[in-house]
């Protein structure tokens, strides 16, 4: 079975662009989350979709959005980019019936988001 | 805002020492998670409890979680060079149950 697949793995970007991330889940799985990954914050929820509609939302800006399609697959966005921006964005996702908190997240390599 | 905390951030322990890493949360938990990040690697699921009071063993690996679920612990026996990496704890969060707050992490590097 294959794992969750993230695109692209590394991206470089300015100050003020926009980017987009994708996320294709284990096959079955209908629960998406993104997480932002940095030396200093450590692990932060961004949000959980399912069934193409946001479950849950963590404390980020609204330059941070997401979607996910009817095939599960999801991307996110971050608008308006700032050097603090800069992290390793995960994907997760699960079975999703029970909602991301409750059952085991399985992550993408993630990708490497840096900000000139 | 809900928290979860971890001891110690490091641990560098020599090959065939044990380790522990703690996790505390500062509210009642339904389940808690256990990751393991390997250096340039992505969080990898290790196991999930659910039970007051329940244990739960992988090999060397031991899991608990309190009485009152609100506290944690991972437990490694005779540790060796393939254990290292980054241990975190993670649990939903108390009013958005798809929410996964992660603790910081106990980062722990073995000598050989």
């Amino acid at each position: 079975k294959a794992g969750v697949t993230q695109t692209p793995r590394y991206l470089i970007k300015t100050r003020g662009q926009q980017v987009t991330l994708s996320c294709s889940p284990i096959s079955g799985h209908r629960s998406v989350s993104w997480y932002q990954q940095t030396p200093g914050q450590g692990l932060q929820f961004l949000f959980e979709y399912f069934s193409e509609t946001q479950r849950n939302k963590g404390n980020f800006p609204g330059r941070f959005s997401g979607r996910q399609f009817s095939n599960s697959r999801s991307e996110m966005n971050v608008s308006t980019l700032e050097l603090g921006d800069s992290a390793l964005y995960l994907c997760a996702s699960s079975l999703g019936g029970q909602g991301a908190g409750n059952q085991p997240q399985h992550f993408g390599d993630g990708t490497r988001l840096s900000i000139l | 805002g809900q928290q979860v905390m971890q001891i110690p951030q490091y641990q560098h322990v020599q090959e065939g020492e044990d380790f522990t890493t703690y996790c505390n949360s500062s509210t009642t938990l339904s389940n808690i998670q256990w990751y393991k990040q390997r250096p340039g690697g992505h969080p990898v699921f290790l196991i999930q409890l659910v039970k007051s009071g329940e244990v739960k063993k992988q090999k060397r690996l031991t899991f608990q979680f309190g009485e009152a679920k609100k506290n944690s612990s991972l437990h490694i026996t005779a540790t060796q060079t393939t254990d290292v990496g980054t241990y975190f704890c993670a649990g939903p969060s108390y009013n958005q149950g798809g929410k996964l707050i992660f603790g910081q992490g106990t980062e722990l590097s073995v000598k050989p």
